[in-house]
């Protein structure tokens, strides 16, 4: 099973600022089968980024992804108001599918 | 446009078997090459993977819970999901999800029901 390890668990910023999420995976994903989801209180998940950098229909280009292997970046690049949520990364590159334990984004 | 809704008990006891239901509008299992997955999460913490269906019937689980897990389309029509879990537990305890996955580039899933929140105890 590979195991998705997401960094910081909880980064501080301010509207306006660039943010940088890492998500760190035990083994090489495979085919780069790697999502971002963002997740608002009792709501589902939303799909932000699939295959590490192809970004969603509707997602703002403020939103983007990069990485290869076991090393991935979730970047905002000026954050909005309406960004301050948890996100959390999923490898669907070899079953199980796994997520990461989630990188809560708040207001600084 | 395409949406998911799950259905079924909000309250299970320990032991009993759950049975979950996801109806799907705007598309079908029966008419396009998709996939449908079931996620939980449990109070405050991560999602989690439990099953996957997909439309020529393949089907996959999460290993540590392979046991108790089944997932099902209801009819020919394919437009209902079933997961069943058997032998609930506390820990049990959770929001479910499913979810639709395009498989245009691997099993992520792009559109989600709004989730039920399952609660195992006497």
């Amino acid at each position: 099973e590979i195991v998705l390890t997401q960094s910081p668990g909880t980064l501080s910023l301010s509207p306006g600022e660039r943010a940088t999420l890492s998500c760190r995976a035990s083994q090489s994903v495979s085919s780069s089968y790697l999502a971002w989801y963002q997740q608002k209180p009792g709501q589902a998940p939303r799909l932000l980024i699939y295959g590490a950098s192809s970004r969603a229909t509707g997602i703002p280009e403020r939103f983007s992804g990069s990485g290869s292997g076991t090393d991935f970046t979730l970047t905002i690049s000026r954050l909005e108001p309406e960004d301050f949520e948890v996100y959390y990364c999923q490898q669907y590159g070899s079953s199980p599918y796994t997520f990461g334990q989630g990188t809560n984004l708040e207001i600084k | 446009q395409i949406t998911l809704k799950e259905s079924g008990p909000t309250l299970v006891k320990p032991t009993q078997t759950l049975t979950l239901t996801c109806t799907l509008s705007g598309f079908s299992l029966s008419t396009s090459a998709v996939g449908v997955g079931w996620i939980r999460q449990p109070p405050g913490k991560a999602l989690e993977w439990l099953a996957f269906i997909y439309w020529n019937d393949d089907k996959r689980y999460s290993p540590s819970l392979k046991s108790r897990l089944t997932i099902t389309t209801k009819d020919a029509s394919k437009n209902q999901v079933v997961l069943k879990m058997t032998n609930m537990d506390p820990v049990d305890t959770a929001t479910y999800f499913c979810a639709h996955s395009p498989l245009t580039f691997g099993d992520y899933w792009d559109f989600w029901g709004q989730g039920i929140l399952v609660t195992v105890s006497t």
